[in-house]
């Protein structure tokens, strides 16, 4: 089985501040990684993806995230946070027994202060 | 180029009742997978159809059930409502089955069962 733990529940940061959202996975073969972001009342938006090539994965809006086989993790980042982030994000492992099923964390709610 | 399209946005339906969900996938895109997101958590795979078959089913009862259509539309229907059905339901559409295909969400489908 496969699963993914993401650390915080709940991460608050200022403006203009790095951002880090932290996630560990489980899996007994080489994972595919996703981080998710929700915004209230929308859908689910993909922010990046890992699919075993480079280590060090750049998504939209400034984030990227960087997959450690060596510590299962694969942490989500961006240099300077903006209010527009605020949202729920979601650490996603994908691919068991045939097929794309997408195994989400539980979330954790980015709160950006001025 | 119109994305992932769900109906209705909200529904209210009382315990023992049946509910059908819909689902437009994104243009050119033929595998369809349901969510399921109760409040305050990470969405949980209901089931995934390709090929107008479900090919993966998640840890749902049988009160799930789907279909796709020739045209990779699909439906959601669940019977016998409990209280705990409650939940925003969601689509996802990809290109293909791999984890390579990255998976687009529609807005989803609030049910309340009361």
């Amino acid at each position: 089985a496969q699963s993914v733990t993401q650390l915080d529940s709940h991460v608050s940061v200022s403006e203009g501040t790095p951002v880090l959202l932290r996630c560990n996975y489980s899996s007994s073969y080489s994972p595919s990684l996703f981080w998710y972001v929700q915004h209230p009342n929308k859908g689910l938006q993909l922010l990046l993806k890992y699919t075993s090539a480079a280590t060090l994965v750049k998504g939209i809006n400034g984030f990227e995230a960087e997959f450690k086989k060596s510590e299962t993790s694969f942490h989500l980042t961006k240099p300077s946070a903006h209010m527009s982030d605020a949202a729920e994000y979601f650490c996603v492992v994908s691919g068991t027994g045939g097929g794309n099923k997408l195994t989400f964390g539980t979330g954790t709610q980015l709160k950006v202060e001025l | 180029d119109a994305g992932v399209t769900q109906s209705p946005t909200h529904l209210i339906k009382t315990r023992g009742q049946q509910v059908t969900l819909r689902c437009s996938p994104k243009s050119g895109h033929d595998t369809v997978s349901w969510y399921q997101q109760a409040l305050g958590q990470g969405p949980q795979f209901i089931f995934q159809y390709y090929e107008e078959e479900e090919r993966q089913r998640g840890n749902f009862p049988d009160r799930f059930s789907g279909h796709q259509f020739p045209n990779y539309s699909s439906e959601l229907n669940v019977n016998a409502l409990l209280l705990g059905d409650s939940a925003l339901y969601l689509c996802a559409s990809s290109l293909g089955r791999t984890v390579y295909f990255e998976q687009y969400f529609g807005p989803g489908t609030r049910l309340t069962v009361t």
